[in-house]
C-alpha cells in the first residue's frame, strides 16, 4: 500500500512564529486531506487538497501531486494551534479509503 | 449543523464483555468510516460503508469485530469478546461521495478493556 511520511515528527515554536509541515507520499493519489488533532483528541479537517494551493486564515496548504508532496503552512502561530497535524491520502481507485501519516506534533509556547 | 455524533465518549469494561460503539453520521452524508487510533499503529481504517453497504472491511482486525449500518443515520461497531489489546480510541467519520468532499470525524470513543 501507499506510504505516507510526515516531517518533522515534533516541532516546538514560540507564539507568533511561522511553521511548515511536510507530507510525502509514495504513489499517485486521488485526494489528500490535512487534519488537526487538538489536545482534547478531536480531529478537525483543515483542507481537502489533491493539488494546488488553498488558504484559510492563517493556514494554507499546497500539494504538488506530480512530485508527491504536500505542505501545510501555519503563520503567526497561536497556542490553540498546538496538537498533532495529520495528512491522509486516498489512492486511485481507493474508494475513499484514507491512509494516514504518523503526524507532526506541534507545540506552541506562549 | 450537527456533526458526527458518537456514543459513548468513554467506555471501561472487563475483558470478555461485549462492547458496542455507536455513530450517527452527518445528515445527507452517504459514506461512513470506522477508524481506530493507538499509539503503536496510529490511525487505521477498520471498515467503511457507502449507502449503508459495507465496501471494505479489510481493516477489521479479526472476527471478534463486526460493524453494521442498518440505515443512513446509524452505525454500530461491536467487539465480542473484548480483549485488553482492543483498548484504543475509536473514531467514526462521514462524508458525501463526490467532488471535494472531506471526511468529518466524531469526537471518538475512548475504550479501555481491563
Amino acid at each position: 500500500g501507499i506510504q505516507v511520511e510526515q516531517s518533522p515528527p515534533d516541532l516546538i515554536l514560540q507564539e507568533g512564529a511561522n511553521s511548515t509541515l511536510r507530507c510525502n507520499f509514495s504513489d499517485s493519489v486521488n485526494n489528500l486531506q490535512w487534519f488537526h488533532q487538538n489536545p482534547w483528541g478531536q480531529l478537525i479537517n483543515l483542507f481537502y487538497i489533491p493539488s494546488g494551493t488553498k488558504q484559510n486564515g492563517r493556514l494554507s496548504a499546497t500539494t504538488v501531486a506530480t512530485e508527491r508532496y504536500s505542505l501545510l503552512y501555519i503563520s503567526s502561530s497561536q497556542t490553540t494551534d498546538s496538537g498533532v497535524y495529520f495528512c491522509a491520502v486516498e489512492e486511485p481507485f481507493g474508494n475513499e479509503k484514507l491512509t494516514f501519516g504518523t503526524g507532526t506534533r506541534l507545540t506552541i509556547i506562549p | 449543523d450537527a456533526g458526527v455524533i458518537q456514543s459513548p465518549r468513554h467506555e471501561v469494561t472487563e475483558m470478555g464483555q461485549e462492547v458496542t460503539l455507536r455513530c450517527k453520521p452527518i445528515s445527507g452524508h452517504n459514506s461512513l468510516f470506522w477508524y481506530r487510533q493507538t499509539m503503536m499503529r496510529g490511525l487505521e481504517l477498520l471498515i467503511y460503508f457507502n449507502n449503508n453497504v459495507p465496501i471494505d472491511d479489510s481493516g477489521m482486525p479479526e472476527d471478534r469485530f463486526s460493524a453494521k449500518m442498518p440505515n443512513a443515520s446509524f452505525s454500530t461497531l461491536k467487539i465480542q469478546p473484548s480483549e485488553p489489546r482492543d483498548s484504543a480510541v475509536y473514531f467514526c467519520a462521514s462524508s458525501h461521495t463526490g467532488i471535494e468532499q472531506p471526511q468529518h470525524f466524531g469526537d471518538g470513543t475512548r475504550l479501555s478493556i481491563l
